[in-house]
């Protein structure tokens, strides 16, 4: 496609539910990966898929976090039990692989959760 | 991991008038990204620019990557520049994650 897409939009959950946030990349990007921008943390890392290398999973801020990345291209992050703090809007980039990271990340429209 | 550092943190300007930008940064990189974040969200690349000096209309950046600090300069601003600016860094030696290491932002707010 034409740029990263993401879906739904906008989430709206009640506490103890799970979501699924889905993205898709540009077609061609081998490398993948999933932000948070929320109010009081700014932009951070969750985890970074590449090809088919075992993801990097290190920004995940618990076990109730997963993500996962079919045939190299679509991911799904999922958040178990949600909580309010898990409020946030939820950022997809994708890029090609550069071997040493000099490659320009590309971002969706981002997923809007709300909490209640 | 490394430290970015973005000011002015918020700037109000006239329609018009021109504005420095600044992104520092603690530790050599080999990425180094300018966004804009508008008013629905959307984070828009502008440029990247791990070194050296870019072009985009308006918009021209600047990295000095000896000196650890990039700057983006928006000339005769516009209503619609309004947004929050991100500097987003990666260093070379960061393994095999690369991820991106964000600052926190300068809020820019444009008047007519």
């Amino acid at each position: 496609g034409a740029g990263v897409s993401q879906s739904p939009s906008n989430k709206v959950t009640e506490k103890g539910k799970d979501v699924e946030l889905r993205c898709d990349p540009i077609s061609g990007h081998t490398a993948l990966y999933w932000y948070r921008q929320s109010l009081g943390q700014g932009l951070e890392f969750l985890i970074y898929f590449q090809g088919n290398s075992a993801p990097d999973k290190s920004g995940l801020p618990s076990d109730r976090f997963s993500a996962e990345r079919t045939g190299g291209s679509v991911s799904t992050l999922t958040i178990q039990r949600t909580q309010q703090e898990d409020s946030a809007v939820y950022l997809c980039a994708s890029s090609l692989f550069a071997p040493g990271g000099g490659e320009t990340q590309y971002f969706g429209p981002g997923t809007r959760l709300l909490v209640l | 991991g490394i430290q970015v550092e973005q000011s002015p943190p918020d700037l109000i300007l006239q329609e018009g008038a021109n504005s420095t930008l600044r992104c520092n940064f603690s530790d050599s990189v080999n990425n180094l990204q300018w966004f804009h974040q508008n008013p629905w969200g959307q984070l828009i690349n502008l440029f990247y620019i791990p070194s050296g000096t870019k072009q985009n209309g308006r918009l021209s950046a600047t990295t000095v990557a000896t000196e650890r600090y990039s700057l983006l300069y928006i000339s005769s601003s516009q209503t619609t520049d309004s947004g929050v600016y991100f500097c987003a860094v990666r260093p070379p030696r960061g393994g095999s994650n690369y991820k991106l290491t964000f600052g926190k932002g300068t809020l820019l707010t444009v008047n007519p």
